[in-house]
């Protein structure tokens, strides 16, 4: 597609249960970010991936969260043992080339994760 | 600690006057500052990307400046219309040269007709 792809665009899931969020990015964007954003904040990084390794990990709040980018395209966002303060939405991002410096990112609309 | 600073409380004004938004940051220099505009349950897009050495940057309506010592960003919309009511979050390169960029909270616009 034209843009950057997120499934699902709402997650409902159990506290402790095992959470996936996938990111199809531009094709071509060597650089993907993953950010969480909650209600009138604004998006918080966790990682980011250069091609098919995590350039940047540092943001990601503990070892309940995971992410792989196998093949430097397609990312999935792996939550173990969810709480109730992981729900947000975590928004995909992905630009040319890696950094910032280089252009702007282009988001995907999110994935809402709620967790009762 | 380095922070990003935007106005949390909205900035209502009536169409066709210009709004200024503020982004203010402490204890790094940045290399570049962007703009993006989110609107309600969507993802942010980008507007502008102003670099440590420019002073400013125009794109239609919209004019960005940047003053380095003031630590200081000015995000200008002239002529608003109700349509560019939404939420402004400026974003920093904050973390020491891998270049991700760091966003403030952003700050919400309202545009009166």
């Amino acid at each position: 597609g034209a843009g950057v792809s997120q499934t699902p665009s709402n997650k409902v899931t159990e506290k402790g249960k095992y959470v996936e969020l996938r990111c199809d990015p531009i094709s071509g964007h060597t650089a993907l970010y993953w950010y969480r954003q909650s209600l009138g904040q604004g998006p918080e990084f966790l990682i980011y991936f250069q091609g098919t390794g995590a350039a940047d990990d540092s943001g990601l709040p503990n070892d309940r969260f995971f992410a792989v980018r196998p093949e430097g395209s397609v990312s999935t966002l792996k939550i173990q043992r969810t709480e109730r303060g992981d729900s947000a939405v975590y928004l995909c991002a992905s630009s040319r080339r890696g950094g910032g410096r280089t252009g702007e990112l282009f988001f995907g609309e999110g994935s809402r994760l709620t967790v009762l | 600690s380095q922070k990003i600073e935007q106005n949390s409380e909205a900035l209502n004004i009536q169409e066709g006057k210009t709004a200024t938004l503020t982004c203010n940051y402490t204890n790094y220099s940045p290399a570049y500052l962007q703009w993006y505009r989110q609107d309600p349950g969507r993802g942010p897009v980008f507007l502008l990307l102003i670099r440590e050495n420019e002073k400013e940057k125009r794109k239609e309506r919209l004019k960005v400046t940047f003053d380095t010592t003031l630590k200081q960003s000015l995000f200008h919309i002239t002529a608003s219309q109700p349509a560019d009511s939404a939420t402004y979050l400026c974003a920093l390169d904050m973390s020491g040269g891998s270049y991700i960029p760091t966003f403030g909270r952003g700050t919400s616009l309202i545009v009166h007709p």
